[in-house]
């Protein structure tokens, strides 16, 4: 079955620190995958998308992340955290609008 | 350049009932998508509606249904309200494949 698995249910990091947030997909063939984040009673808002290509993105607000066929991952990454980086992470993988989400990384940021 | 609007953005229903929440969709996009978000869960893909036609479904029952209108803007109807159908429902609009674009929700509590 497709599924997409966030490993990490809660992160702190320090405001400065880099960031790493893990995302594993399983599907038949590569998905289109994205990562999006939600603000408390928001809706999602879209950081970076890969469809195909260079396996490196980047997104919005110095957010990126790599594609790995090998290891079945898009991990999302950002060298320095803001605390406005505080927030739900969610990665999602598919096509058409029909997305697999995974459960969320909750992200806090200590001063 | 509009966003994605949905209405209302709070409600409570007793279980049993029926309810009607609406979206509207980003100008010129021709494809909306309906999801729920249970709390601490990531969204759960319901529908997508394309042309003001069915054009997908997650694993919803029935008394899930929808409608889009020619302007595309969509309506999400459940019927015989559940408790467990409380959440946060949101609509998304796209027009290239799988770039989302999401509303804020509706918050939904069925008592």
């Amino acid at each position: 079955a497709q599924s997409v698995t966030q490993p990490d249910i809660h992160i702190t990091v320090s405001e400065g620190a880099s960031l790493e947030l893990r995302c594993n997909y399983s599907y038949g063939a590569t998905p289109y995958l994205f990562w999006y984040v939600q603000s408390p009673g928001q809706g999602l808002q879209l950081l970076l998308k890969y469809f195909s290509g260079d396996t490196l993105v980047q997104g919005i607000k110095g957010f990126e992340a790599e594609f790995k066929r090998s290891q079945s991952s898009f991990n999302l990454r950002k060298p320095s955290v803001h605390w406005s980086d505080a927030a739900e992470y969610f990665c999602a993988g598919g096509s058409q609008g029909n997305l697999i989400f995974g459960k969320g990384t909750k992200l806090s940021v200590k001063p | 350049e509009t966003g994605v609007t949905q209405s209302p953005t709070h409600l409570i229903k007793t279980r049993g009932q029926q309810v009607t929440l609406r979206c509207s969709s980003q100008s010129g996009h021709n494809t909306v998508s309906w999801y729920q978000q249970a709390l601490g869960q990531g969204p759960q893909f319901i529908f997508q509606y394309y042309r003001e036609e069915e054009n997908g479904r997650g694993n919803f029952p029935p008394r899930f249904s929808g409608l889009q209108f020619p302007n595309y803007s969509s309506e999400l109807n459940v019927n015989a309200l559940e408790l467990d159908d409380s959440a946060l429902y949101l609509c998304a609009s796209s027009l290239v494949e799988g770039v989302l674009h999401f509303g804020n929700g509706t918050r939904l509590t069925v008592t």
